[in-house]
């Protein structure tokens, strides 16, 4: 099983530029989601979704877009990359969000540097 | 709100000795449950265990296992026979409303030979 997968692993990027990172799972998972993660800050949720065609923001959205056209696939685009996003980012999913199959896997995560 | 509270930054355990990791957190969902993830120094996020509060018994998972005592609102992790690929950050957590894992601050296990 191929699980979540994240690409790519490590990227730099100048101020201003874009990018998309790519998520899949191939665990027909209806949730899944994106986080960041610095020093002392924790596992902060950036966009989430329950399914495809539905998206939601997390507790810091700005400056990242999503999209959910099928139940596979969940890719984040930072829209003008600031030196701020600077981060670990990590793709997450899950089959549900309560009871039996809520057990959240993880993708091996991005790292970004913002120059 | 959920909150995961973990109370050892960091700790030391000697090779094949076991080592538990504490965990409080609280929640005023009446059903709930409870992650345990490892974070190496290689940077992914490594399922271990779930506990959840209906269950009836503690789980289980190899080496893994979850002291879950929920009057106390605690859910230690044990480790036996530690190795020393066990070395790394380990996270407690839960579900939060957004169906998201909200994680404690995570406690930095080292093994020594």
């Amino acid at each position: 099983n191929a699980g979540v997968t994240q690409t790519p692993k490590f990227q730099v990027l100048k101020t201003g530029q874009s990018m998309t990172l790519q998520c899949a799972q191939d665990m027909n998972h209806e949730y899944m989601s994106w986080y960041r993660q610095d020093p002392g800050m924790g596992l902060r949720l950036i966009h989430y979704s329950v399914g495809a065609g539905i998206t939601d923001q997390g507790e810091v959205p700005n400056g990242y877009n999503v999209s959910r056209s099928t139940t596979e696939d969940f890719p984040l685009r930072l829209l003008s990359a600031a030196p701020s996003q600077t981060s670990v980012y990590f793709c997450a999913s899950s089959y549900s969000t309560r009871g039996a199959g809520n057990t959240i896997y993880f993708g091996e995560g991005s790292w970004l540097t913002v120059v | 709100a959920q909150k995961i509270t973990q109370t050892q930054p960091g700790m030391f355990v000697q090779e094949k000795e076991a080592v538990t990791l504490d965990c409080t957190y609280d929640t005023s969902d009446q059903s709930y449950g409870l992650f345990w993830y490892k974070q190496p120094s290689s940077g992914e996020m490594i399922f271990l265990i779930y506990q959840g509060s209906y269950d009836e018994q503690n789980a289980t998972e190899g080496r893994y296992s979850l002291n879950f005592q929920k009057a106390r609102k605690s859910a230690n992790l044990v480790i036996s026979a530690s190795q020393l690929g066990d070395s790394a950050m380990y996270f407690c957590g839960t579900r939060g409303s957004q169906g998201n894992l909200i994680f404690g601050k995570g406690t930095k296990l080292s093994v020594k030979p």
